[in-house]
């Protein structure tokens, strides 16, 4: 199994709502990572999980909250966004956690399209 | 940093071939890698260079020359379904090793 899943695959939410990204790899993967991606633009990091603890946060806003239950599953908690917030949402995973040595490339999964209204 | 510069839009021939360049200027380098992503759909990785040279794999090859911060992805044999964004991602050789993305190329193949 070579995948990583993302749900759901579309979601609309108003500014006052909570909701729930989800992620899941079954290849053992040590790190996990939380992309936002515009349309025509490359994806931007936002959180990065080693050995599920978190290592990265490239100072994503707190309405954006990240959690690492247990090594396959990775959630990116939403509140009070705003519509600017609206983009396809990312995860991806790696073999091992972010380092200089080897290959360690990234599998992404099919994304969320997040839509703030 | 990283600065990563690709072309935006790039326009060929189905059975044809294409190169797409890829330059950077950062302040470190410890590898490059090329993804391919369909539209609304997850970048699928294609290719990684950490040394100059060619690598080929299959339809795909990719080039480095780190002297120059430059790279390219060649695509052979060009199909409909190559019709894609082509990200080019660096790694930093410290801090935190992730790569930067460019912005990408979106590559129209058409009959």
């Amino acid at each position: 199994d070579t995948e990583v899943t993302q749900t759901p695959k579309h979601l609309v939410m108003g500014m006052t709502n909570k909701k729930s990204l989800k992620c899941e790899q079954h290849m053992g993967h040590r790190a996990m990572y939380w992309y936002k991606q515009k349309a025509k633009k490359p994806p931007e990091l936002m959180f990065v999980y080693s050995y599920e603890k978190l290592s990265i946060n490239e100072s994503v806003p707190s309405r954006f909250s990240p959690e690492c239950p247990n090594s396959s599953l990775l959630n990116l908690h939403l509140h009070a966004l705003q519509p600017e917030d609206s983009a396809l949402y990312l995860c991806a995973s790696s073999q091992d956690p972010p380092a200089g040595q080897g290959m360690n490339e990234q599998y992404f999964g099919p994304g969320t399209r997040l839509t703030v209204t | 940093g990283q600065n990563i510069d690709q072309p935006t839009e790039m326009t060929a021939t189905e059975g044809a071939i294409v190169q797409i360049n890829c330059t950077y200027q950062t302040s470190g380098f410890n590898g490059l890698f090329w993804y391919q992503q369909h539209a609304g759909e997850a970048p699928t990785f294609l290719s990684y260079n950490v040394l100059d040279g060619l690598e080929e794999k299959g339809r795909f090859s990719s080039f480095l020359s780190r002297s120059k911060g430059y790279s390219y992805l060649l695509l052979k044999e060009l199909q409909m379904k190559d019709s894609a964004s082509y990200l080019c991602a660096v790694r930093p050789p410290g801090g935190s090793y992730i790569p930067t993305f460019g912005r990408g190329t979106s590559l129209i193949v058409h009959p």
